[in-house]
Order: C-alpha cells, then structure tokens, then sequence
C-alpha cells in the first residue's frame, strides 16, 4: 500500500548548522509534497510545499527539493535556530478524485543554543 | 489561528462508549479530512469530504464514521470505544476543486479512553 518513509526520527544539531530530512514515498500518483512543523501540544502547521512538476522551491531558510524518479523529498532548513525545534512531518498527496495524505513518521529535530 | 475549530478541546469517556468530534472547517472550504495522532506517533489519514461527499478513505475502523453537513462542518463518530482509541483527534480542512492543495489543521481534540 501506499507509504512514505522519514529520516532520520531524531536530529540535533547546533544553532546556526542546517539540518536535512528526507523521505521516500511509494504511490508514483503522489503529486503533492507538504511539510508540517508540529510543536508540542499543538497542530501541525504548514512550512512549505511542493508539486510534482517542479523540483526545487525556496522559501526563506526552507528550501525543499524533489526528485520523482527516485520518489524522494528532501527539506532543508538552514541557519537554524532553537525556535526551530520541533517535530516534522512530510507528507505525500496522491490526487485520485480524493487527497488520501500519507504522512511519514516524523523527525524531532533539537536544535542547541 | 487557521480558522479551523474542533469541538470539544478534550473528552474523557469509558471504553464501550460513543463519542462525537465536531469541526467547523474553514470559511471557503469544500474539504474536510480528519486524522488521528496517538501519543508521539505520526498522523493517520482516516477520511476525506468533499462538498458533503466522501472522496477519499483511509485505514478507518469500522467503529468509526463520519459525514459532512450541508454548511460543511463535519463529525467524527467514534463508537464502542477502546483503550487503543485514546488519541488526538485532528480535522483540517481546504480548498481543493485544483484550486489549492493546502491543508490547515484544526486545534484537535483530545480524546481518553478510560
């Protein structure tokens, strides 16, 4: 069935490093790639997102990159900062008549000060 | 604030019982997903409405349905419940019809099975 792995679970870098998550996903009618930034306690937000049909977007210190013929996403996050800590989420969306979003696992990222 | 609201914020019950989760999605939009949190795990896709339509479903349990309503919101009916049901239940909702992917997610509800 449709998945999508996430890695690594767990990331901890210094302030000011980048920090990269990547995931792989399964159902090649996936053509939408949103990340989530989730804290603690609360919902998870929408940071950045990607279609199938481009390959790089850049928001900021979030960039995300695509390649779908591996079938992988990647976020980066760069300059990173202690408020960045959280837990991430990416997600792959296939557009079937309906939007059935398989997310990944999540990474707790740690960011030191 | 994402314009997305659930009801209520918290629901203690016992197991065998029925709950209800109510979401009012936001104003404009056609969609309702709903999705369950267990305690630090990842988010589980249940169902999707469209315009009071199921469009899409997941691994939902056969204890559990919904639906959408002619003015949009939506509930989440969970029945016989069990201990395992204990989770953070959350709605998010968007525009979709090709015209916006995103999904903005509700404050969830938090549900104990006792």
């Amino acid at each position: 069935g449709e998945n999508v792995e996430q890695h690594p679970s767990t990331l901890s870098v210094q302030e000011g490093d980048s920090a990269v998550i990547k995931c792989t996903y399964s159902d090649s009618a996936s053509n939408y790639f949103p990340w989530y930034k989730q804290e603690l306690g609360k919902r998870p937000q929408l940071i950045i997102d990607i279609r199938s049909n481009v390959g790089e977007k850049k928001d900021q210190r979030i960039a995300v990159t695509l390649n779908k013929t591996a079938k992988h996403f990647s976020l980066h996050i760069t300059e990173t900062q202690p408020e960045d800590s959280a837990v991430y989420f990416c997600a792959a969306t296939p557009n079937t008549g309906g939007f059935k979003t398989i997310f990944g696992a999540g990474t707790r990222l740690f960011v030191k000060a | 604030d994402s314009g997305v609201t659930q009801t209520p914020k918290h629901l203690i019950t016992a197991t065998g019982q029925r709950v209800t989760l109510r979401c009012s999605p936001r104003s404009g939009d056609l969609s309702v997903y709903w999705y369950q949190q267990s305690l630090d795990q990842g988010l589980q896709f249940l169902i999707q409405y469209y315009n009071g339509e199921e469009r899409a479903k997941g691994n939902i349990l056969e204890r559990f349905s919904a639906q959408q309503f002619p003015d949009l919101h939506s509930e989440l009916n969970l029945s016989s419940l069990e201990l395992g049901d204990s989770a953070l239940y959350f709605c998010a909702s968007s525009v979709d019809a090709g015209i916006s992917y995103e999904q903005y997610f509700g404050p969830g509800t938090r549900l104990t099975v006792t």
